[in-house]
């Protein structure tokens, strides 16, 4: 099936440190969206992007839809504890489902404080 | 808070026992999605609907794997005669972008 390639695959930076974080695909999407999750819970939607070379922020974080739709990055500005847990990127609208997400296989993010 | 609720948390079940996990949506969406989540891996599609229409299933999804959504609301996700290899988080989510509830950690012994 479909793969996305998500980096790194895990991080340990610390507190104050900014983290950048990508996914790059063989397939081009719609749109791409990145996810939180912390253990034992489901993923936490943080950000989605809808066009090709859109950047969006949502507080602290900031991502990109790549202008050629195979991939996006994430970044974290000025990391705390809190924002350690497992980022997913996510890919929607590519090999004939509009609807269905393709997931990376995640960043385990570990802030030391 | 999502607005996705799944119950039941956890379940433990023998091999070969049947199983029924349920996703209720605390408002009103259209679009519901079902997902499998294996320890090291992202979420992977299994079905989804738009309404009661179950409008696309996923490979994974054999023939011991049954999703309903009877009125457009809640839905569930059966699975009979279940194998070691079910063990996995099942994910419920709603909505255009998706908003995942808590998910249930199936575990087969």
């Amino acid at each position: 099936g479909q793969q996305l390639n998500q980096s790194p695959q895990s991080m340990f930076i610390q507190e104050g440190e900014d983290v950048s974080m990508n996914c790059t695909s063989s397939s081009i999407f719609n749109t791409w969206l990145w996810y939180k999750q912390d253990p034992g819970e489901g993923p936490v939607l943080l950000i989605a992007l809808y066009k090709a070379g859109e950047l969006t922020s949502n507080g602290r974080l900031t991502a990109q839809f790549g202008i050629t739709r195979k991939d996006s990055f994430l970044n974290i500005s000025a990391s705390i504890p809190s924002d350690v847990g497992i980022y997913f990127c996510a890919g929607q609208g590519s090999g004939g489902s509009n609807y269905k997400l393709t997931f990376g296989k995640g960043t385990l993010l570990t802030v030391n404080p | 808070d999502t607005g996705v609720s799944q119950d039941p948390r956890h379940k433990i079940t023998k091999r070969g026992q049947n199983v029924t996990f349920r996703c209720d949506p605390i408002s009103e969406h259209n679009r519901l999605y079902w997902y499998r989540q294996t320890l090291g891996q992202g979420p992977e599609f299994l079905t989804y609907f738009q309404n009661e229409a179950q409008l696309e299933k996923s490979r994974l999804l054999s023939d011991r794997f049954s999703a309903e959504r009877p009125k457009g609301s809640f839905s569930t996700l059966e699975i009979q005669r279940t194998e070691q290899g079910d063990s996995a988080m099942y994910l419920c989510a709603m909505g255009y972008e998706q908003y995942f509830g808590p998910g249930t950690r199936l575990t087969v012994t």
